[in-house]
């Protein structure tokens, strides 16, 4: 069975720190996409990237990273210096190829920017 | 950028009663997906649509039933709404075995 795991429920920062969400996804399937979507307040769901599972190369996106770790089924997701308007729930997710395109999602991590 | 559509934006209903939710992919694209979303839950997959046929269904109830038509849009019927329908329904639209894009939800409550 496919499961995304999302361990940390809340987290809380100051502005201008640095702040790391954890993902954890299981699959046996060898092809597979990963996902990190944002959820601020107003509730649309906003695109932020896909990985596919051939590509563990890290990517930087301006204040964004994400570190794809095979080894431990991990793809986690860093923000630098975070801001307030970074205060959102994110969702990480899992899409197996060629089986209809469908997302599992994890639970959820908000984060909380302070001032 | 064209962006997903949804339509109502909100919706308020009574148990036992019917509800039609319409979503507008991005143009070109052919591919349609539901979710729902539960007070604080994460996004469930219901159904998906590839080329007006459907694709997948995921834990969908029986009282709901969804269609794509010859435009690309799509359809979700709810029939004998019950107080646990009452979340954030999300269509997502992909060209094939590209990244789903979300449009803004259609927040559902039955009282």
């Amino acid at each position: 069975a496919q499961k995304v795991t999302q361990a940390q429920t809340e987290i809380s920062v100051v502005e201008k720190e640095d702040v790391t969400l954890d993902c954890v996804y299981e699959t046996r399937d060898t092809t597979y996409y990963l996902f990190w979507y944002k959820q601020p307040p107003s509730g649309e769901l906003v695109f932020l990237i896909r990985r596919n599972s051939f590509d563990e190369q890290n990517e930087i996106s301006g204040r964004y990273s994400w570190n794809f770790q095979k080894s431990t089924s991990s793809f986690n997701f860093t923000i630098t210096a975070s801001q307030v308007v970074d205060s959102a729930v994110y969702f990480c997710a899992l899409e197996i190829y060629n089986q209809g395109g469908k997302l599992i999602f994890g639970q959820g991590t908000e984060l909380s920017v302070k001032p | 950028a064209a962006g997903v559509i949804q339509s109502p934006r909100h919706l308020i209903k009574e148990k036992r009663e019917t509800a039609t939710l319409k979503c507008y992919p991005i143009p070109r694209h052919d591919t349609v997906y539901w979710y729902q979303q539960g007070p604080g839950q994460d996004p469930q997959f219901l159904i998906s649509f590839y080329e007006k046929m459907q694709s997948d269904k995921g834990s969908i109830p029986d009282r709901f039933s969804a269609q794509q038509f010859s435009d690309y849009h799509s359809e979700l019927n709810m029939s004998s709404l019950e107080l646990g329908d009452s979340a954030l329904y999300f269509c997502a639209s992909s060209s094939r075995l590209n990244e789903q894009f979300f449009g803004p939800g259609t927040r559902l409550t039955v009282l």
